[in-house]
């Protein structure tokens, strides 16, 4: 069965930066895009990236210069890492996969990511 | 960039009645591109509808997704206790990709 599994809860400082994982199984990774969602707390869902497993990423605007998605084939796990880190990031960072539909139908289980000095 | 809006921001329902969520977009996305999720506190998204109206592996038919161009719905037929929760419509033209604000169906 289709799993992603993400690194487990960070808590950095201001300016700090954090690389969650995601390592996926149960299907041929690089046939799918992966994408990177965050949440804050008690809010809604915000769209950070795309990577495709095999190359190639595309981030948000707004964070621009702040994220790097990469990929490793080897293992199966895509990256994402965040730097600059400010409490604003404070966050659920979730991987969410996109198969041949226009809709994420995997999710990984969410990684928390706290920012404080 | 594409800014979903959904209302109602909160619905009070009770157990068996119908619920319509809204989901406006700012620009024409087509139907092929948008997509409902469910998220219950604590839990992570579970899509729902994708395509504006299909059904995703596993969803009951009470839920239905309809609309096109820049006003999309999704009605729950006859709401359950599993069914309160946060919803969220998302689209996929273009980038950044966007998510509305959510509509919390919660027990009147």
């Amino acid at each position: 069965q289709v799993q992603l599994v993400q690194s487990g809860a960070e808590v950095k400082k201001p300016g700090a930066s954090v690389k969650v994982s995601c390592k996926a199984s149960g299907y041929t990774f690089t046939t799918y895009y992966m994408h990177w969602v965050r949440q804050a707390p008690g809010q809604g869902l915000e769209w950070m990236g795309i990577i495709h497993p095999s190359g190639g990423s595309t981030n948000a605007q707004k964070f621009q210069g702040r994220v790097t998605l990469t990929s490793d084939t080897s293992t199966s796990t895509v990256y994402m890492e965040l730097s600059s880190l400010r409490s604003e990031d404070t966050a659920i960072y979730y991987c969410a996969r996109r198969s041949s539909i226009y809709g994420f139908d995997y999710w990984g289980q969410g990684a928390l990511v706290t920012v404080s000095s | 960039e594409i800014v979903l809006t959904q209302s109602p921001g909160t619905l009070s329902l009770s157990p068996g009645d119908r619920a319509t969520l809204s989901c406006r977009a700012s620009q024409n996305v087509s139907s092929s591109y948008l997509a409902w999720y469910q998220q219950k506190p604590g839990q992570t998204p579970r899509l729902l509808i994708y395509g504006a109206s299909n059904r995703a592996t596993g969803i009951p038919d009470r839920f239905n997704g309809g609309g096109s161009g820049t006003d999309f719905t999704l009605t729950i037929s006859r709401l359950e206790p599993d069914d309160f929760a946060v919803y969220y419509c998302q689209q996929f033209v273009g980038s950044p990709l966007t998510f509305g604000g959510g509509t919390k169906v919660e027990i009147k």
